[in-house]
């Protein structure tokens, strides 16, 4: 079964600090797409970076980028010199196309909370 | 502008009572799929449609109908509304091969 695993719940970060979102996933797969959305209090989801699995490059925007371990399955979130407006829930996915289908697998999400 | 909508935002009905959930985007997407968020759960797939008239299970489709008559609309029926359906749904769309979805605002419905 393909699951999305953000083991952390809940995380707090100093303004202008350094903040490290986890997630591991588990597929079978070897093409697929993986992202980090946050959803801020007005339950909008809002996609913040997206990394194709066969690509070595960390993907990055801006002040966030990701750790990308393929052989890990590991796949976290760098938030750096964070601001309020980071304060969210955010949600690490995967998305993969089985049988002529595509599916988006979602983690539980964590709740990240910047204090200034 | 680029956008998926969803209407109503909010909606209370009571048990029973057929209902609707309207998903528009207008970016000509292939790809469109309805979700339902529960605390301590995330994101959770009903129904996915790869295009017009395709559509298919997702992980969480009891109690839940769609259709695909046209490419932009994806609308979300639940024929008899339980409690357990108490949810927030949201609606999204992208391009067919592993193309970033783009999400409606949401759909808050509580089922009395």
């Amino acid at each position: 079964a393909q699951t999305v695993t953000q083991s952390q719940p809940e995380m707090s970060v100093q303004e202008a600090e350094t903040v490290t979102l986890s997630c591991t996933y588990d597929t079978s797969e070897s093409d697929y797409y993986l992202f980090w959305y946050k959803q801020p209090p007005s339950r909008q989801m809002i996609l913040v970076i997206r990394q194709e699995a066969y690509k070595q490059q960390n993907a990055t925007e801006n002040r966030f980028s990701v750790n990308f371990q393929k052989a890990a399955k590991s796949f976290s979130l760098k938030i750096s010199d964070s601001q309020l407006g980071d304060a969210a829930m955010y949600f690490c996915a995967y998305r993969i196309s089985q049988g002529g289908s595509e599916k988006l697998v979602f983690g539980k999400g964590m709740k990240l909370t910047v204090n200034p | 502008e680029a956008q998926v909508t969803q209407n109503p935002r909010y909606l209370i009905t009571v048990t029973g009572k057929k209902l609707t959930v309207t998903c528009s985007q207008n970016m000509n997407h292939e790809y469109m799929s309805w979700y339902r968020q529960d605390p301590g759960l995330g994101l959770r797939q009903i129904y996915y449609s790869m295009n017009v008239e395709v559509t298919d299970k997702g992980d969480v489709p009891e109690g839940y109908k769609v259709s695909r008559k046209e490419k932009r609309n994806f609308p979300l029926i639940l024929e008899s509304p339980s409690p357990n359906q108490t949810s927030l749904y949201f609606c999204a769309s992208s391009f067919s091969g592993q193309a970033s979805q783009y999400f409606g605002p949401g759909t808050r419905l509580l089922v009395l």
